[in-house]
């Protein structure tokens, strides 16, 4: 069955440090691949998403790329700040899936140091 | 322009009870899911209602049930709870067909607590 494995957290960066959480998915056929952000108290937000291979998905300075040849969707940022501190989930709607029905990922806990 | 909205934001219960959770879904949207998140877990797909039909359903048991109203919104009921019901349940909803099929809009969540 479609699948989504992310790296372990949490992470720990100082502000402006580069960011690279790891996703790599299972599925079959051509899933659509998306990025969601947990802060504290609220609910998941799309952060970016990408519906076809070798497509970037890009929003708030992070960035995306659908790799095939990998099954991987690795969430980057160059520069993160403090307000970046999140929970971070890899999610994919499997190929002619409901919009409704995502899978995600464990999260990966982000914590930014001043 | 109001978003998801859930109630409650917070409730107790004990095993064996039955539980109602409620979602509005985001103004012009038409279609509701609901998720499960354990603590320190993704979330996981219970199931999705469009036209007041249940329309796909993840590997939940029958005691969580749901429906939706003419007006879109939804309820979510999970009967003889047992502890590891205790999670945090969120509502997502987007538009079927169109630019917009593609996104989901979360709501905040009920965080429910079984003792």
């Amino acid at each position: 069955g479609n699948s989504v494995t992310q790296m372990e957290g949490p992470v720990t960066l100082s502000e402006e440090a580069f960011l690279t959480i790891n996703c790599t998915y299972t599925a079959t056929g051509y899933p659509s691949l998306f990025w969601y952000v947990q802060y504290p108290g609220e609910g998941l937000q799309l952060l970016l998403k990408a519906t076809k291979a070798d497509d970037k998905g890009s929003n708030k300075g992070f960035e995306a790329t659908y790799r095939k040849e990998t099954t991987s969707f690795h969430l980057e940022k160059g520069s993160v700040q403090v307000s970046d501190s999140a929970v971070y989930f890899c999610a994919l709607r499997g190929y002619g899936g409901s919009q409704g029905n995502l899978i995600f990922g464990k999260g990966t806990k982000l914590s930014v140091k001043p | 322009d109001a978003g998801v909205t859930q109630s409650p934001t917070h409730l107790i219960k004990t095993r064996g009870q039955q539980v109602t959770l409620r979602c509005s879904p985001k103004s012009g949207h038409d279609t509701v899911s609901w998720y499960q998140q354990a603590l320190g877990q993704g979330p996981q797909f219970i199931f999705q209602y469009y036209e007041e039909e249940e329309r796909q359903r993840g590997n939940f048991p029958d005691r969580f049930s749901g429906h939706q109203f003419p007006n879109y919104s939804s309820e979510l009921n999970v009967n003889a709870l047992l502890l590891g019901d205790s999670a945090l349940y969120l509502c997502a909803s987007t538009l079927a067909g169109g630019s917009g099929a593609n996104v989901l809009t979360f709501g905040a969540g009920s965080r429910l607590t079984v003792l």
